[in-house]
């Protein structure tokens, strides 16, 4: 068991541009799902992918975009950022079939955009 | 989705039980109760869930009332290392990773 890793660990942008945030899922897991979470607040659901197929998404506009890979890694795309998507991001995964184990989150991207 | 409501913080002696109350009333049947930990700069730690019954495992209890409308997390013998933001959520099992969090309860843990 690896737990879930996610890269980079930090990172600074530009407004305008745009991200990729990449994560290692968890051996045997199937299900990731990705949160954004701004300071002082509780983690934000962005959205979820099972088995390379988005499986139910938040409250959040279509510049954010997601893929998951036949190995189950993941990533996360943000597109024309904005000063308000600096945030931690943090992915954490699961076996869809084994929900009662909870969630394994990775420690996360920092993300700040100037 | 239920509703939880936490209180914004709590403060425990270290060595005492930390009881950490969840009000969710309006739970639906098939809705679980999980709870999560978030220490310092790290990403949200899953501690237990439980449907009706109480449960306990090697971090903490769960006990949830009989008409499953509040909950309360305890943490036997607190520690330091225990200091932490308390996330409850209520979701269906299949949809509990789907969760966004409330604010959560920060429990301080002192010596």
């Amino acid at each position: 068991e690896t737990g879930v890793t996610q890269s980079p660990t930090h990172l600074i942008k530009t407004r305008g541009q745009q991200v990729t945030l990449r994560c290692s899922s968890q051996s045997g897991h199937n299900t990731v799902s990705w949160y954004q979470q701004a300071l002082g607040q509780g983690p934000q659901f962005i959205f979820q992918y099972y088995r390379e197929e988005e499986n139910g998404r938040g409250n959040f506009p279509p510049r954010f975009s997601g893929l998951q890979f036949p190995n189950y890694s993941s990533e996360l795309n943000v597109n024309a950022l904005e000063l308000d998507d600096s945030a931690l991001y943090l992915c954490a995964s699961s076996d869809r079939g084994a929900f009662s184990y909870g969630y394994t989150f990775g420690s996360g991207t920092r993300l700040t955009v100037v | 989705d239920a509703k939880t409501t936490q209180p914004p913080s709590m403060d425990c002696a270290e060595g005492r039980a930390a009881n950490l109350p969840c009000n969710h009333s309006t739970i639906s049947g098939n809705e679980y109760v999980y709870w999560y930990r978030q220490i310092h700069s790290q990403g949200p730690q899953y501690i237990i869930h439980g449907l009706k019954n109480n449960e306990t495992n090697e971090m903490a209890s769960l006990i949830i009332t009989e008409d499953r409308k509040s909950s309360t997390l305890i943490l036997p013998h607190a520690t330091l290392r225990d200091t932490a933001v308390y996330y409850c959520i209520v979701k269906s099992g299949t949809n509990a990773g789907k969760s966004t969090f409330g604010d959560g309860t920060t429990l301080t843990v002192k010596p």
